[in-house]
């Protein structure tokens, strides 16, 4: 069945420098999504990549979908103590059409 | 707007005990509706999918039973709980349509004894 690896799986960082996560699926997928996790709460919906090479910013995050459709990156620019949490990449298959959650990449950022 | 209710925050059950957890939604009309385990330090793992009033669709073989007895109701059960069971129990919905972009509730935490 479809994997979807991230890594790494965990990052600490001095506030201010920069982080990024990546994910990997075993197959093509149509879309990928992200979402982030603070310690303790649930997930939260961060932004949807579709097309092959898109690339989508929100503020200090830049996320990448690869232009094969099996790879995406999520990227932190001068990371803040309000980034720490968990950053979960969903992959959503071609054929069966379920997402399928990589097991996160949990940020630590010491101010 | 739409919001998602799940409850309890937190559960200690004994090994061998009924499990029921409730998810609700407001604001929609038609939803997916999705039931998740977390693993402590792991990503997540689907248990059930719904994409209509008793349809539901399971993605593990396991211990857990799910319902969907009303159109925004979802519920996920267990007959006899299993020290395996515990874990942090995610409800969640999305519009119509495939695996749209997900909003999970506040989840529960499950703790077997």
């Amino acid at each position: 069945g479809q994997q979807v690896m991230q890594i790494p799986q965990y990052q600490h960082v001095q506030e201010g420098e920069d982080f990024t996560t990546y994910c990997n699926s075993s197959t093509t997928l149509s879309n990928i999504q992200w979402y982030k996790q603070r310690p303790g709460g649930h997930p939260v919906f961060l932004i949807q990549l579709v097309k092959s090479g898109e690339v989508k910013k929100q503020k200090r995050l830049t996320f990448q979908f690869g232009e094969a459709k099996k790879n995406s990156s999520l990227h932190i620019t001068a990371t803040q103590t309000t980034d720490v949490g968990t950053y979960f990449c969903a992959g959503r298959g071609t054929n069966a059409g379920k997402s399928t959650f990589g097991d996160g990449t949990t940020l630590t950022v010491k101010p | 707007s739409q919001t998602i209710h799940q409850w309890p925050a937190t559960l200690v059950q004994p090994v061998g005990s009924p499990l029921s957890l409730e998810c609700t939604v407001e604001g929609t009309s038609n939803p997916n509706l999705y039931w998740y385990r977390q693993a402590a330090g792991r990503g997540l793992q689907l248990l059930f999918y719904s994409v209509g009033i008793g349809q539901i669709s399971s993605e593990v073989p396991q211990n857990l039973s799910a319902s969907r007895p009303q159109d925004r109701q979802f519920i996920l059960s267990s007959k006899k709980l299993l020290l395996s069971d515990s874990g942090f129990y995610l409800c969640a919905w999305s519009v119509t349509g495939w695996w749209t972009e997900a909003f999970f509730g506040q989840g529960t935490r499950l703790t077997v004894v």
